[in-house]
């Protein structure tokens, strides 16, 4: 199926665990993003990528992990799972392009870390 | 039960009335500002986008100002549905210099449409 796909949808792990959320998009977006939403709170920036092997940090990197090995996946990882990264992580990608400005979103991935 | 606890904005409003929500933002290099709304249980939507050298731009049954004096953002609803209710967001991007292609958020907004 097009579009922007993240899994898990749900999560729980334990503290002190590494784990891993997946994010796939097929319209070979050059631009890729991990943002984290707590309760009733906006939007953080944890990592953005403008191109396969290019990142960069965003406002929260502290504990997270990325990469981009290829275009179409951008996984997070936190490498050692706290209470504080409770939360609920929205992945986005968006075309490449003066002008291009629509990101697109994915459906998110709530984790909760007990 | 689980504590909701909301930290943004509300705004409430009668059906068909008009709409205006607000942000304020900080970054003077910030080349576009972009409008997004977030329905419950979803990620977010582009709504509008309008670049840094405009004042104002139209869309359907939106609009949004920038006042760059100020730094100050604000997006117009008109004859506002229930469909409607949503968080709105708005966001900043650099087009350009080392922040080439970031997209931050910044406050949202809760906004109610009473039928």
């Amino acid at each position: 199926d097009a579009g922007i796909t993240q899994s898990p949808r749900y999560k729980i792990t334990e503290t002190g665990r590494q784990v891993t959320l997946m994010c796939h998009q097929t319209w070979s977006h050059s631009y890729m993003f991990w943002y984290r939403q707590d309760l009733g709170h906006g939007l953080r920036l944890i990592y953005y990528s403008a191109a396969a092997d290019i990142t960069d940090k965003g406002e929260v990197p502290d504990g997270y992990v990325v990469s981009r090995s290829k275009t179409e996946n951008f996984p997070l990882t936190l490498e050692s799972a706290t209470r504080s990264q409770t939360s609920v992580y929205f992945c986005a990608s968006r075309a490449a392009g003066w002008g291009n400005t629509e990101a697109f979103f994915g459906q998110g991935t709530r984790l909760t870390v007990v | 039960g689980e504590s909701v606890g909301l930290h943004l904005p509300t705004l409430s409003v009668q059906e068909g009335d008009n709409s205006i929500i607000n942000c304020a933002y900080s970054n003077s290099a910030s080349d576009y500002f972009i409008w997004y709304k977030q329905e419950s249980g979803k990620g977010p939507q582009f709504i509008i986008d309008i670049r840094s050298n405009m004042d104002k731009r139209q869309g359907q049954r939106v609009t949004v100002l920038l006042n760059k004096t100020v730094k100050h953002l604000s997006l117009q609803i008109a004859a506002t549905q229930p469909g409607d209710s949503a968080v709105y967001f708005c966001a900043e991007m650099e087009a350009g210099g080392t922040s080439y292609g970031k997209l931050t958020f910044g406050q949202g907004t809760i906004l109610t449409v009473h039928p």
